[in-house]
């Protein structure tokens, strides 16, 4: 069963302050993707990656940075925290296999900006 | 880049009728199309994909058409039943080397008793 877990599940920062949302997959996948969901807005794609050492900029980059430092590990850096960036955090990894592009999502980690 | 719009953004219809979704996408070189379903307090999870040479795909009384020419992607659920109570999104991307994904905005269904 393909597994990607996220942590921390909920987080509250303060304004100005550093933020790191990490993520972890089993699935081996080469890709992994950082998304924020909001009402109104459904998913957009912050950063992603295709591989260890990569990292690309999606839609919605600024104020956020992003490490992939393995296979598994893909991690959101908010270096100065503002209250814009409160929001549902998902992490997904994914791979074209067998012809299909699909995403396995991690649960979402909460954050709250004050 | 490429833009998705999916409607409506709320559906609700009654246990035992059908529920249309539709999302239109705008890059003609889009070439994977998926459904994703999302329950309450959860992640994403996919329902079905579909590549550009498919035109319908039925699985488990949810069926996906797929009408190039419109760039239009649409997902009927047959026969709803509470279980079916979810958000769901539709999801696009490139051919292979490209895999930047897309996601609509989202349907909330309910199904009604």
């Amino acid at each position: 069963e393909a597994a990607v877990t996220q942590s921390p599940r909920n987080k509250v920062a303060v304004t100005g302050g550093k933020v790191t949302l990490s993520c972890n997959q089993t699935n081996n996948h080469n890709n992994m993707y950082w998304y924020r969901q909001d009402t109104g807005h459904g998913l957009r794609l912050i950063h992603y990656s295709y591989g260890a050492g990569s990292t690309e900029k999606g839609d919605i980059p600024d104020g956020y940075k992003a490490s992939r430092p393995s296979q598994e590990n893909f991690s959101l850096i908010l270096e100065l925290a503002t209250p814009s960036q409160t929001s549902v955090y998902f992490c997904a990894s994914g791979d074209v296999l067998g012809g299909q592009n699909t995403l396995y999502f991690g649960a979402g980690t909460r954050l709250s900006v004050l | 880049g490429e833009q998705v719009e999916q409607r409506p953004p709320h559906l609700s219809v009654r246990e035992g009728d059908s529920a249309i979704i539709i999302c239109t996408y705008t890059d003609s070189a889009t070439a994977y199309f998926s459904w994703y379903k999302q329950e309450a307090g959860a992640g994403l999870q996919l329902l079905m994909s579909v590549l550009s040479n498919v035109d319908r795909k039925e699985e488990q009384g949810l069926t996906v058409l797929l009408n190039k020419k419109d760039k239009r992607l649409s997902l009927n659920l047959t026969a709803a039943h509470p279980g079916d109570s979810a958000v769901y999104f539709c999801a696009v991307s490139e051919d292979y080397g490209n895999e930047k994904i897309t996601f609509g905005a989202g349907t909330k269904l309910t199904i009604k008793p």
